[in-house]
């Protein structure tokens, strides 16, 4: 069974400052990450996908994936009260499909 | 082009009652997937559809069940609604064909169907 850990915050961090959200998973085969954003009372949001070792910049969004280590990463930078949500992190399931697991989330609260 | 929708939004039903539930995929995509999310348990996969074809289900009893249309159009069913049912019901589509494969990974949701069971 895939499993997806994250800590769940909250996280905490000022206005303008850089938010670090981590992720590790337990399947080594994994291949395909992501990061999804939800605000409460919404469904999640695709904000970030990665698929090869390194960084992937997105304006002020970082992925930052380590197949060794099986770990992944978020990186906001110049954070913002609109940034406050529930981060998830997920895995594909299988690479046969697209069905995702996900981690129970990180609640990021940025505060001006 | 519009997003993945799904009807109804909201339900209340009672136990031992059940449940149909629908979402069509944003238009070109194929692959449909299922997930409930539970304050408690998070966001977890019910099962995923490709060419009306069950192609993953996660771990969920035999009450939970779905399929799919050749329109891409799916629905989930619940059977003998217990109280533990009661959940945010998402559906997500990707895999929009002569995509590269990478990309047919990328899943968007839709609003999600509120359950509730008394």
């Amino acid at each position: 069974q895939k499993e997806v850990e994250q800590n769940s915050g909250p996280l905490s961090v000022p206005e303008g400052a850089i938010a670090s959200l981590n992720c590790t998973y337990s399947d080594r085969g994994s291949q395909s990450f992501f990061w999804y954003r939800q605000y409460s009372g919404k469904s999640p949001e695709l904000i970030m996908s990665i698929y090869s070792n390194g960084d992937k910049e997105d304006g002020r969004f970082t992925a930052q994936l380590n197949k060794a280590s099986q770990y992944v990463s978020l990186l906001i930078r110049d954070s913002q009260p609109s940034d406050s949500a529930t981060y998830l992190c997920a895995v594909v399931f299988n690479q046969a499909g697209t069905a995702l697991i996900f981690g129970k989330g990180t609640t990021l609260s940025v505060s001006s | 082009k519009a997003g993945v929708t799904q009807t109804p939004r909201y339900l209340i039903k009672t136990r031992g009652q059940q449940v149909t539930l629908s979402c069509s995929p944003i238009s070109g995509h194929r692959s449909v997937s299922w997930y409930q999310q539970t304050p408690g348990q998070g966001l977890q996969f019910l099962f995923e559809y490709f060419s009306e074809t069950q192609r993953n289900k996660g771990n969920f009893p035999g009450r939970f069940s779905g399929r799919q249309f050749s329109n891409s159009r799916s629905e989930m069913n619940v059977s003998t609604l217990e109280l533990g049912d009661s959940a945010l019901y998402l559906c997500a589509s990707a895999g929009e064909a002569g995509e590269p494969t990478f990309r047919s990974y990328e899943q968007y949701f839709g609003p999600g169907t509120r359950l509730t069971v008394t």
